[in-house]
């Protein structure tokens, strides 16, 4: 059965800092996968999306990158967090001509 | 362009009686429809999905939604309310697009609060 990891759950960073949240995904391949996050009060808002190894498109910009160096693996990434940058992040993935999605358990990232 | 609207940020109902959350969505295309359910600090979980098959679709714990293309709603329904449904709920839209990928568009949710 397919699995995705999320990690890690909780994560407090100062403004200025580096930012690195880590998505697995086991049991499929090629999967299409995505980066989510939900600020207070807003609704879930998609932030990449990956085809492929290396394929990341962005739907807004913003102060955070995405890399997929594996097939099923992606990251999330900034280089200096912003106050802003606070909110629960979710990582999904799903087959490709499939239209359920899988999200994994959120990270909580709160910058201070 | 696709967009789904959940008309109301909050809903309070008491325990025992009945749950309405409500969904409109536009599309140009035939969608697919689901709600997901979020606890708090928890991932989503799938309560349901419409695929072009029945209209009326169940889910788990006891909630069903009713795709009604002539209204253009997915509004997610439960007889009875429970503590443990008191979260926040999505609606999400999907579609294909021309390079295959299936654009997904959530709703800004529904956080459902249930009196004893």
């Amino acid at each position: 059965s397919q699995t995705i990891h999320q990690w890690p759950a909780t994560l407090v960073q100062p403004v200025g800092s580096p930012l690195s949240l880590e998505c697995t995904v086991e049991g499929t391949s090629n999967p299409n996968l995505y980066w989510y996050r939900q600020a207070a009060g807003r609704g879930l808002q998609l932030l990449f999306y990956s085809v492929g190894i290396g394929q990341i498109s962005s739907e807004v910009p913003q102060n955070l990158s995405a890399s997929r160096p594996q097939d099923r693996q992606f990251i999330l990434s900034s280089k200096k967090l912003l106050l802003s940058d606070s909110g629960f992040y979710l990582c999904a993935w799903r087959d490709t001509g499939d239209t359920e999605a899988f999200f994994g358990q959120g990270t909580r990232l709160t910058v201070v | 362009a696709q967009s789904v609207t959940q008309l109301d940020s909050h809903v309070s109902v008491s325990e025992g009686t009945p749950v309405l959350l409500r969904c409109n969505y536009s599309s140009s295309y035939s969608p697919s429809l689901f709600w997901y359910v979020q606890h708090p600090n928890k991932g989503l979980q799938l309560l349901l999905k419409y695929t072009s098959a029945a209209t009326l679709v169940k889910g788990i714990n006891g909630f069903e939604a009713e795709f009604k293309k002539s209204e253009t709603s997915f509004h997610l329904t439960k007889p009875s309310a429970h503590m443990s449904d008191a979260a926040e709920y999505f609606c999400v839209v999907t579609i294909p697009n021309s390079g295959g990928y299936q654009k997904v568009t959530f709703g800004t949710g529904t956080k459902l609060q249930v009196i004893p």
